[in-house]
């Protein structure tokens, strides 16, 4: 079945440091890809998404690439800042006669100033 | 869009008691999903329903855990009776199914069962 496995946190990185998470991903056919954010005491929210191998989705100045050759959905950031610490979910939905998402189990990064 | 509703946001009973978790998903969304978020077990798959239809209910934990889904706009979580094991943040989340589209998050129900 679908899965997805990123890397077992806690992360700490200093303000302005260079983020990555790591995640790789086992699906049939062609997902669509996703990494999604939760700040304490919220739910989760949308960070960027790909839905084709080598696209990029981006926001916030996070980057990530669809990879179909190493089914890999890496998260980057040039520099991160304070107010980024949360937690980072990888996720990917396929059409398996809906589309239920499949969540990673989470990553929680803290940035310190 | 006010997004996804939940209510309460914060719930105390005691053992025994039943709670029932309400969710007002965003207009025109056919999906809808129930999590579990716990520190031990992370974020867990409840139940997903399909145009009010029950999908996928194999998240379920027992018997004690129902959901129902009467029209596009209303679902309940049900837990009868409630035991402490079942503290946890529940949310409530829906999309519109189609290839690429995300799911769109409630804020939460936190349950606290004494």
């Amino acid at each position: 079945g679908n899965s997805v496995t990123q890397m077992e946190g806690p992360v700490t990185l200093s303000e302005e440091a260079f983020l990555t998470i790591n995640c790789t991903y086992t699906a049939t056919g062609y997902p669509s890809l996703f990494w999604y954010v939760q700040y304490p005491g919220e739910g989760l929210q949308l960070l960027l998404k790909a839905t084709k191998a080598d696209d990029k989705g981006s926001n916030k100045g996070f980057e990530a690439t669809y990879r179909k050759e190493t089914t890999s959905f890496h998260l980057e950031k040039g520099s991160v800042q304070v107010s980024d610490s949360a937690v980072y979910f990888c996720a990917l939905s396929a059409d398996t006669g809906g589309f239920k998402t499949i969540f990673g189990a989470g990553t929680r990064l803290f940035v310190k100033a | 869009d006010a997004g996804v509703i939940q209510s309460p946001r914060h719930e105390v009973t005691e053992m025994g008691q039943e709670v029932t978790l309400r969710c007002k998903p965003i207009s025109g969304h056919n999906s809808l999903f129930w999590y579990r978020q716990t520190m031990m077990r992370g974020l867990e798959l409840l139940i997903y329903f399909n145009n009010n239809v029950p999908i996928d209910d194999s998240g379920m934990p027992e018997d004690r855990f129902s959901a129902k889904m009467p029209n596009a706009s209303f679902s309940t979580l049900k837990i009868q009776p409630s035991e402490p094991r079942d503290s946890a943040v529940y949310f409530c989340a829906s999309s519109f199914d189609r290839v690429g589209n995300e799911q769109f998050f409630g804020p939460g129900t936190r349950l606290t069962v004494l």
